[in-house]
């Protein structure tokens, strides 16, 4: 089975500060995503990427940033934290060939739910 | 960029009830995909679709894509406690870029 993980379950951090949430894939996916949930808003995109050093902005960039050195790890940072970045981070990863199974299907990883004093 | 709106956001039913959510895009979809969150849980995949008029059965699931490839709807024929969470559908808007929908909050009473 495709495991995706993210390295923190739960994080507390003070405005200002910078945070990576770490995620790793163990399937070669050639594609990551990071959404963020929130109540009545659902899942947004902040970031995506479809091979190592690429990424694309999703729906909501402002105040993220990513890098993907490796296929298999997906980084997502908050340069400066703020308390509105409050939020469950979602980390997926899916196969980009089109004619693997599965293709373009997400599996996601358990969520860092992170909170900004 | 792809945008499908879900309704509705909340639904509560008494178990044995059935229930149904809707996706709807102002644009053609290639393709549409369902998940499922528990409660405390990550989205699971359930099923996509593909081809204009699909339906789709899992066990007491039904999916179904429009004829014009501009909605979709998942319906759940006597809903039992195991399916409280939050259905969501996914849509592909552009190259491999993913958006979901808001979700649809199902509790059932037993």
């Amino acid at each position: 089975d495709v495991k995706v993980t993210q390295s923190s379950r739960y994080l507390v951090k003070r405005t200002g500060e910078k945070v990576f949430l770490e995620c790793v894939q163990d399937m070669d996916h050639e594609n990551m995503f990071w959404y963020r949930q929130d109540p009545g808003l659902g899942l947004r995109l902040i970031y995506f990427s479809y091979d190592v050093k690429m990424k694309e902005k999703g729906d909501i960039p402002e105040g993220y940033s990513v890098s993907r050195e490796k296929k298999e790890r997906f980084s997502l940072i908050l340069e400066s934290a703020s308390t509105n970045q409050t939020s469950m981070y979602l980390c997926a990863s899916s196969s980009g060939t089109p004619w693997r199974d599965g293709a373009n299907v997400l599996t996601f990883g358990a969520g860092s739910r992170l909170t900004v004093l | 960029g792809q945008q499908v709106m879900q309704i509705p956001q909340y639904q509560h039913v008494q178990e044995g009830e059935d229930f149904t959510t809707y996706c709807n895009s102002s644009t053609t979809l290639s393709n549409i995909q369902w998940y499922k969150q528990r409660p405390g849980g990550h989205p699971v995949f359930l099923i996509q679709l593909v081809k204009s008029g699909e339906v789709k059965k899992q066990k007491r699931l039904t999916f179904q894509f429009g004829e014009a490839k501009k909605n979709s709807s998942l319906h759940i024929t006597a809903t039992q406690t195991t399916d409280v969470g939050t259905y969501f559908c996914a849509v592909e808007g552009g190259y491999q870029k993913v958006t979901f929908g808001t979700g649809t909050k199902l509790q059932v009473i037993p």
